[in-house]
């Protein structure tokens, strides 16, 4: 079984500052890591995804991402926030062919 | 291209009454997916359709739901005989396999009175 845990229902950050969302998974199988991001009213974008490959994941917008097996984290980084970076963060972990297990969430704020 | 498109927007409806949320993933995408979005929580897994195989189900709450989907094309999600608890956003994901990354459709915001 798989799933997916993120730490903070809410981070709020000064513009320029570091941005650290924090994400770990459980998964019987070697996982599949998603980031999306979900703007207001709008659909879940792709932020960056893992796939065994490279354990440091570049993602849009100048975020990415690292895969720690030996901590099951995948956390998602950014090194200056911007305004239009506040959004809603969802982790999402599957196994190869499954759908997608989505943790709960994280709003992101960004005061000036 | 086109995105995935879902229809309505938003639904009102009355408690008991039967809904119908259409998706259209991107043409060519063969695996198709119906994700619940209650306020404040993360999504919740529904149904998964992958070509011609038999859907997995494993995610719809209870008998009331049932989605159908017309070969690699249009999928319909029916909630028969709504209830204030299923008020949600209603979403659906497509992807050309199931290893790829999922493309999410804007949403279907669904409240029961």
């Amino acid at each position: 079984a798989q799933s997916v845990t993120q730490l903070g229902s809410h981070v709020s950050v000064s513009e320029g500052a570091l941005v650290l969302l924090r994400c770990n998974y459980s998964s019987s199988v070697p996982p599949y890591l998603f980031w999306y991001v979900q703007y207001p009213n709008q659909g879940l974008q792709l932020l960056l995804k893992y796939t065994s490959a490279a354990t440091l994941v570049k993602g849009i917008n100048g975020f990415e991402a690292e895969f720690k097996k030996s901590e099951t984290s995948f956390h998602l980084t950014k090194p200056s926030a911007h305004m239009s970076d506040a959004a809603e963060y969802f982790c999402a972990v599957s196994g190869a062919g499954t759908a997608l297990i989505f943790g709960k969430g994280t709003t992101l704020s960004v005061s000036s | 291209g086109a995105g995935v498109s879902q229809s309505p927007s938003n639904k009102v409806t009355e408690k008991g009454k039967d809904v119908e949320l259409r998706c259209d993933p991107i043409s060519g995408h063969t695996a198709l997916y119906w994700y619940r979005q209650r306020l404040g929580q993360g999504l919740e897994f529904l149904i998964y359709f992958q070509g011609n195989s038999a859907p997995d189900k494993s995610g719809l709450p209870s008998d009331r739901f049932s989605a159908e989907r017309t070969g690699e094309s249009v999928s319909t999600l029916t909630i028969q005989r709504t209830q204030q608890e299923d008020s949600a956003v209603y979403l659906c994901a497509s992807s050309p396999d199931p290893d790829r990354e999922q493309f999410f459709g804007p949403g279907t915001r669904l409240t029961v009175l």
